[in-house]
């Protein structure tokens, strides 16, 4: 079946540090990647996606690279401030069905 | 336009009883999905809804079940709760075009989180 596996956190970082956050998949054909961020008390929020490989979704500074080789869709963000302190969530959807897959989350603290 | 919306926010309930959550789609939108988050992990799928009818389900018993009405708003029901329930439950809607591929976005409302004691 269809699985995600991100890198357990939480990721603690400084003041624009250097985010890696990894993402690995494992599905059925070829699936849509995406990162969805998480605020303390809210919902998810669509932070960026990729619908075929070498695809690279972007938004807010956050990049992700749609890599088939290898089954991965890793966060980057070049510099990242005290308010991305969030929890930041790796899915996966098949088309034609649009059940999200999502992996365990990993929390971002970052400090000033 | 307004978005997602869920009620109620909060809710708590004590083991056998059964409790129904709402959820109102973005304008526009016809599908609607709902996702139970236990604490520390990510969202699992429960179910969706297309145009009124059941379009896919995940691994939960029957106990789950949903409506969704001609308006596209949607209901989740539980019965028979148990403490493992205990959960935030997100709704999820989007708008589905049979006609093309692809995947749409889902837009998630900020969930109703449910205490059974």
């Amino acid at each position: 079946g269809n699985s995600v596996t991100q890198m357990e956190g939480p990721v603690t970082l400084s003041e624009e540090a250097f985010l890696t956050i990894n993402c690995t998949y494992t599905a059925t054909g070829y699936p849509s990647l995406f990162w969805y961020v998480q605020y303390p008390g809210e919902g998810l929020q669509l932070l960026l996606k990729a619908t075929k490989a070498d695809d690279k979704g972007s938004n807010k500074g956050f990049e992700a690279t749609y890599r088939k080789e290898t089954t991965s869709f890793h966060l980057e963000k070049g510099s990242v401030q005290v308010s991305d302190s969030a929890v930041y969530f790796c899915a996966l959807s098949n088309t034609g069905f649009q059940k999200l897959v999502f992996g365990t989350g990993t929390r971002l603290l970052v400090s000033p | 336009e307004t978005g997602v919306t869920q009620s109620p926010t909060h809710l708590i309930k004590t083991r056998g009883q059964q409790v129904t959550l709402r959820c109102s789609s973005q304008s526009g939108h016809n599908t609607v999905s709902w996702y139970q988050q236990a604490l520390g992990q990510g969202p699992q799928f429960i179910f969706q809804y297309y145009r009124e009818e059941e379009n896919g389900r995940g691994n939960f018993p029957p106990r789950f079940s949903g409506l969704q009405f001609p308006n596209y708003s949607s209901e989740l029901n539980v019965n028979a709760l148990e403490l493992d329930d205990s959960a935030l439950y997100l709704c999820a809607s989007s708008l589905v075009t049979r006609t093309a591929g692809g995947v749409n976005e889902q837009f998630f409302g900020p969930g109703t989180r449910l205490t059974v004691l």
